[in-house]
């Protein structure tokens, strides 16, 4: 049964870079794309971006010049960055898997998901 | 890439069906069948219930049913049951390898 078990500082000032890990137990990391998604508070779900075990990224434009989302095959872990950070980052922020190919046996959506992590940006 | 087009909130009384809209754009919903649902209890990680528009992943219970038409995917919850109180997300692939989430739909069951 795979699991991802995310981690990374909870605050951070204005301007700080926030930065996230997740890693992956019990499971493949090549076949995947692996995301990022955000939840203000009592706000809905946003799309940060992925990147595929090649290293092969893509991100939601309007937070693309501020993300950087990296992988570390060695370790089955990806991570996030996200600089010059302000209030309106303040979120929850999920890791999330979802296959490369529809043709692969695993639901071709965001099926696995990390337990979230709050990030609170305050001055 | 604008959010897609929930209704903030949807209820209904314990065995009644209710259906959750969400519309797109042609750059999205309306031009892949890669729409997903998910369900998110307060505190918690959101849930898969729905894939590729109307696929239902192992263990998901079969009152829950989706469809697409035009620019607008629709989920349906058969038989409503207290547990089934939650928010509910759509998300669609859309144009340059981008996913793009709904609003989300708070359901109440009276």
């Amino acid at each position: 049964q795979v699991q991802l078990q995310q981690w990374g500082a909870g605050l951070l000032k204005p301007s700080e870079t926030l930065s996230l890990t997740c890693a992956v137990y019990g499971g493949s990391f090549s076949g995947y794309c692996w995301n990022w998604i955000r939840q203000p508070p009592g706000k809905g779900l946003e799309w940060i971006g992925e990147i595929n075990h090649s290293g092969s990224t893509n991100y939601n434009p309007s937070l693309k010049s501020r993300v950087t989302i990296s992988v570390d095959t060695s370790k089955s872990q990806f991570s996030l960055e996200l600089s010059s950070v302000t209030a309106a980052d303040t979120a929850v922020y999920y890791c999330a898997r979802r296959p490369s190919t529809s043709w692969s046996p695993d639901p071709f959506a965001m099926g696995v998901w990390g337990q979230g992590t709050t990030v609170t940006v305050s001055s | 890439q604008s959010a897609l087009t929930q209704p903030a909130s949807v209820s209904g009384s314990p065995g009644q069906s209710i259906t959750i809209s969400c519309t797109g754009t042609s750059s999205d919903a309306g031009s892949y069948n890669l729409v997903s649902w998910y369900q998110q209890h307060p505190g918690k990680a959101p849930k898969l219930i729905i894939y590729e528009g109307s696929k239902r992943p192992s263990g998901v219970s079969n009152r829950f049913s989706a469809s697409k038409s035009g620019n607008t995917a629709s989920l349906t919850i058969s038989g409503l049951q207290a547990e089934d109180e939650a928010d509910y997300y759509c998300c669609s692939y859309a144009t340059s390898r981008t996913w793009v989430f709904g609003g989300g739909t708070k359901l109440t069951v009276l």
